[in-house]
């Protein structure tokens, strides 16, 4: 059961260069969302997809692109690295909405990302 | 907008004693309530939920009970184990919201470790 895979794990940049971090998910789950959680403020929702082809912007969305060509993969992007994005970046997926009633994230284990 | 506090950490004990996590929230609907928790190297699992006024969510020994008159979610339980030692999230979502709002928003987290 590999559920929702995240590579890299680890991941070091300079300012102003560029990375892809991938988010693979096996379930057959319509709902993806990526996250970032930095020391004392929890997580905070980036972008999210209710299905393929689609996205959205979350609380945080500047400074990232995300794309979802596929159903099992969503991809998150981030052009011109700053010091600001230094955070661990979780992948989640769902069934349906996160906030319905009956659903709940499958969260990935996380890529631990340094912006020098 | 929607906002989610809780009890700063970390949180220290020794096996077998009482745990109380506050979570108190802060919502324009009528929200859900989740727990998650995030063992170390790993993304969040759901631990439990409630979905109305009185509910109580429970799941491993862990209990929380969704009082809409001091909006809040305390998380318990009766005897923690070194196992326990975890992160844990509270969160809300709105199910009747549109777009990024519908979404989970978490808490900041709180450390607890257990000793033997």
């Amino acid at each position: 059961n590999a559920g929702v895979t995240q590579t890299p794990k680890f991941r070091v940049l300079k300012t102003g260069q560029s990375m892809t971090l991938l988010c693979a998910q096996d379930m057959n789950h319509e709902y993806m969302y990526w996250y970032r959680q930095d020391p004392g403020m929890g997580l905070r929702l980036i972008h999210y997809s209710v299905g393929e082809g689609t996205t959205a912007k979350g609380e945080v969305p500047d400074g990232y692109n995300v794309s979802r060509l596929k159903k099992q993969n969503f991809l998150l992007g981030l052009e011109s690295a700053a010091p600001s994005q230094t955070s661990v970046y979780f992948c989640a997926s769902s069934r349906g909405t996160g906030g319905g009633t009956n659903e709940k994230l499958f969260f990935g284990s996380g890529t631990q990302l340094s912006v020098l | 907008g929607n906002s989610v506090t809780q009890m700063e950490g970390p949180v220290t004990l020794s096996e077998e004693a009482f745990l109380t996590i506050n979570c108190t929230y802060t919502a324009t609907g009528y929200p859900s309530l989740f727990w998650y928790v995030q063992y170390p190297g790993e993304g969040l699992q759901l631990l439990l939920k409630a979905t109305k006024a009185d509910d109580k969510g429970s799941n491993k020994g862990f209990e929380a009970t969704y009082r809409k008159e001091t909006t809040s979610f305390h998380l318990e339980k009766g005897s923690v184990q070194v196992s326990d030692s975890a992160v844990y999230f509270c969160a809300l979502t709105i199910p009747g919201a549109s777009g990024s709002a519908r979404q989970l928003t978490f808490g900041s987290g709180t450390q607890l470790t257990v000793l033997p």
